[in-house]
């Protein structure tokens, strides 16, 4: 069965370093998100993506952060210049449709877990 | 902003009974998810409904989603220790491509 991969599954950094997180969506996918998971808390919407631009974003997705669709597979969260509260789980989702199209079941990566120190 | 509640927030149950966990939106949503997350795992797509008042079945689970389409509950019959993980509903605002996760059910089952 196709799955979201997202690499790598631990990443360690120091504040105020610049760090990109990787995700490899299904490949028949157009929509593509990102969300974080402080530890023991619930999942926060960050972006959302499609057709190379994106399409909703939180209020947590403040100029810190960007996204990128590099290539034809590769779906990449930057965060600049990392602050010791991003330290969170980030998963990667990818879905058929979205948009106000009813069927926006979200496939979701395993996760990336950053600790900004 | 839009905001999705769920209560209750842990439910310890011993393994056989029921469980039933309750989602409310600020806001109408155009439609309802239930994710499962597993300690340690990622959220696990579930079921989404999408009528108002529609109601679906998987197997020892119930999805409600309410008339008003604000709000929506899951329930499971006889709960097994398979089922313990922390359950999300989460939904978009009609039109928007923005998903709001709710806070969150952690069960446990004791055998």
């Amino acid at each position: 069965e196709p799955e979201v991969t997202q690499t790598p599954s631990h990443q360690v950094t120091q504040m105020g370093q610049e760090v990109i997180l990787r995700c490899v969506p299904i490949s028949n996918h157009l929509y593509f998100y990102w969300y974080r998971q402080i530890l023991g808390q619930k999942v926060e919407f960050l972006v959302s993506f499609y057709n190379n631009e994106i399409s909703e974003k939180s209020e947590i997705f403040d100029d810190q952060f960007s996204v990128e669709r590099p290539d034809g597979s590769n779906f990449t969260l930057k965060i600049r210049s990392t602050k010791l509260e991003d330290s969170a789980m980030y998963f990667c989702a990818s879905s058929e449709m979205g948009g106000t199209l009813l069927s926006q079941t979200q496939y979701f990566g395993p996760g990336t877990r950053l600790l900004v120190l | 902003g839009q905001q999705v509640m769920q209560i209750p927030q842990y439910q310890h149950v011993q393994e056989g009974e029921d469980f039933t966990t309750y989602c409310n939106s600020s806001t109408t949503l155009s439609n309802i998810q239930w994710y499962k997350q597993r300690p340690g795992g990622h959220p696990v797509f579930l079921i989404q409904l999408v009528k108002s008042g529609e109601v679906k079945k998987q197997k020892r689970l119930t999805f409600q989603f309410g008339e008003a389409k604000k709000n929506s509950s899951l329930h499971i019959t006889a709960t097994q220790t398979t089922d313990v993980g922390t359950y999300f509903c989460a939904g978009p605002k009609y039109n928007f491509n923005k998903f709001y996760f709710g806070s969150g059910t952690k069960l446990n089952v004791k055998p």
